[in-house]
């Protein structure tokens, strides 16, 4: 299994719901990442979680709040979120330390809608 | 700290005709440099990497680009390009240390028939 899966695919969001993002990878990869994207624009680092533990939150608002239950899986959860908040997000993996030069392994992405 | 320029944010080339994509990257240690490929409503996906040795990197679906230590380059490049090619081409650093990805702003390659 080479492939990082994302669900799900589209969403559509009030300001006040509470949703969750699924992103699993089978690959034995122990760095997983959340990324953001804009239409026409490069993914923007969310955050990096390292063997289970967060290890780079790039400053994002509370009302994305990451988890990492196991060494395959990463959700994040969203929570009164604003329609700027609407992108493509993007979950990656990739393997660590010495092997880490192998590049990430990206989802296709959850398409979100804040309306 | 580590930056990548991409040159061209839109390129239009015919039907097989040659197409070079550029990048460019400014970094003070030791990187490795890749290039993503992203179609619409698409995650990204790799389509080469630079890590050591031959500066001449061969890639998925005919692509190649070459490492240029002393201009700071990683240019893409295909000698024909097809209609399927159409998507946005991103160029990303990674240092030798880090897990963290530099993208450079992408360049939007359109195939005209």
């Amino acid at each position: 299994d080479t492939e990082v899966t994302q669900t799900p695919k589209h969403l559509v969001m009030g300001m006040t719901n509470k949703k969750s993002l699924k992103c699993e990878q089978h690959m034995g990869h122990r760095a997983m990442y959340w990324y953001k994207q804009k239409a026409k624009k490069p993914p923007e680092l969310m955050f990096v979680y390292s063997y289970e533990k967060l290890s780079i939150n790039e400053s994002v608002p509370s009302r994305f709040s990451p988890e990492c239950p196991n060494s395959s899986l990463l959700n994040l959860h969203l929570h009164a979120l604003q329609p700027e908040d609407s992108a493509l997000y993007l979950c990656a993996s990739s393997q660590e330390g010495a092997q880490s030069n192998y590049g990430y392994t990206f989802g296709s992405g959850t398409r979100l809608t804040v309306v | 700290a580590q930056s990548v320029t991409q040159l061209d944010s839109q390129v239009p080339v015919f039907e097989e005709a040659p197409v070079e994509l550029r990048c460019n990257y400014s970094s003070s240690v030791s990187v490795y440099l890749f290039w993503y490929v992203q179609y619409p409503n698409q995650g990204l996906q790799l389509l080469l990497k630079y890590l050591s040795g031959s500066t001449l990197v061969k890639g998925i679906n005919g692509f190649e680009a070459e490492f240029n230590k002393s201009q700071t380059s990683f240019h893409l490049r295909k000698p024909s390009v097809h209609i399927s090619d159409t998507a946005e081409y991103f160029c990303a650093v990674r240092t030798n240390t880090g897990n963290q990805f530099y993208f450079g702003t992408g360049t939007s390659l359109t195939v005209i028939p």
